[in-house]
């Protein structure tokens, strides 16, 4: 069965650095997605992307995050400089129409 | 009001038990709507869509109330392997169309033997 393959698992980042999450869709699916999720929270939404372009984010995707889709497979999400404050684990998802989302295993960013 | 909203719980059934969880919602323009499960520290799964009509898969059963706006997942005989977080999933509208999905908190359940 396809999956969301995400990498790095952890990821541990000094304040102020810039960090890169990678993502790779499943094969088929036209539609990417960001969503972060603070330890005890809920999750939420940071961005959707389609024909490559981003389609809606919220207000936590500020100036200071970015998405990108470098090549037919990977999907990134790049953090300019790191806050104390965006440390969560963070979610990739696809979906081959809007809908139904399948979310890839994560990647846990910790800024000390 | 929050967006979706659960019952925390947690629910702590014996094997065997039918449990049932309930959230509303309140963006009446929703959509589309969903269940997914959450194990600790896990990615959200998809469980199942939801539809007006009601619908099964196995064991789990989902309704949906639009005038409610009320959304419920059953689940019966529960398994030892259910124990999980529930997550209760609408679709958002946004500038860009109802891409994104809104999560409620969840509703934690634990199966004992």
């Amino acid at each position: 069965e396809p999956e969301v393959t995400q990498t790095p698992s952890h990821q541990v980042t000094q304040m102020g650095q810039e960090v890169i999450l990678r993502c790779v869709p499943i094969s088929n699916h036209l539609y990417f997605y960001w969503y972060r999720q603070i330890l005890g929270q809920k999750v939420e939404f940071l961005v959707s992307f389609y024909n490559n372009e981003i389609s809606e984010k919220s207000e936590i995707f500020d100036d200071q995050f970015s998405v990108e889709r470098p090549d037919g497979s990977n999907f990134t999400l790049k953090i300019r400089s790191t806050k104390l404050e965006d440390s969560a684990m963070y979610f990739c998802a696809s979906s081959r129409i809007p809908g139904g989302q399948y979310f890839g295993p994560g990647t846990r960013l910790t800024v000390t | 009001r929050k967006e979706v909203e659960q019952d925390p719980g947690p629910f702590n059934v014996p094997e065997g038990a039918t449990v049932a969880f309930n959230c509303t919602y309140s963006n009446s323009a929703s959509q589309s709507f969903f269940w997914y499960r959450q194990d600790c520290r896990k990615e959200p799964k998809l469980l199942m869509s939801v539809y007006s009509s009601g619908n099964e898969d196995g064991r789990f059963t989902a309704q949906l109330n639009r005038a409610s706006q009320y959304i419920s997942l059953l689940i019966r005989d529960s398994k030892l392997s259910d124990s999980a977080t529930y997550l209760c999933v609408v679709n958002g509208r946004g500038t860009g169309g109802y891409n994104k999905l809104i999560f409620g908190a969840g509703t934690r359940l634990a199966v004992h033997p």
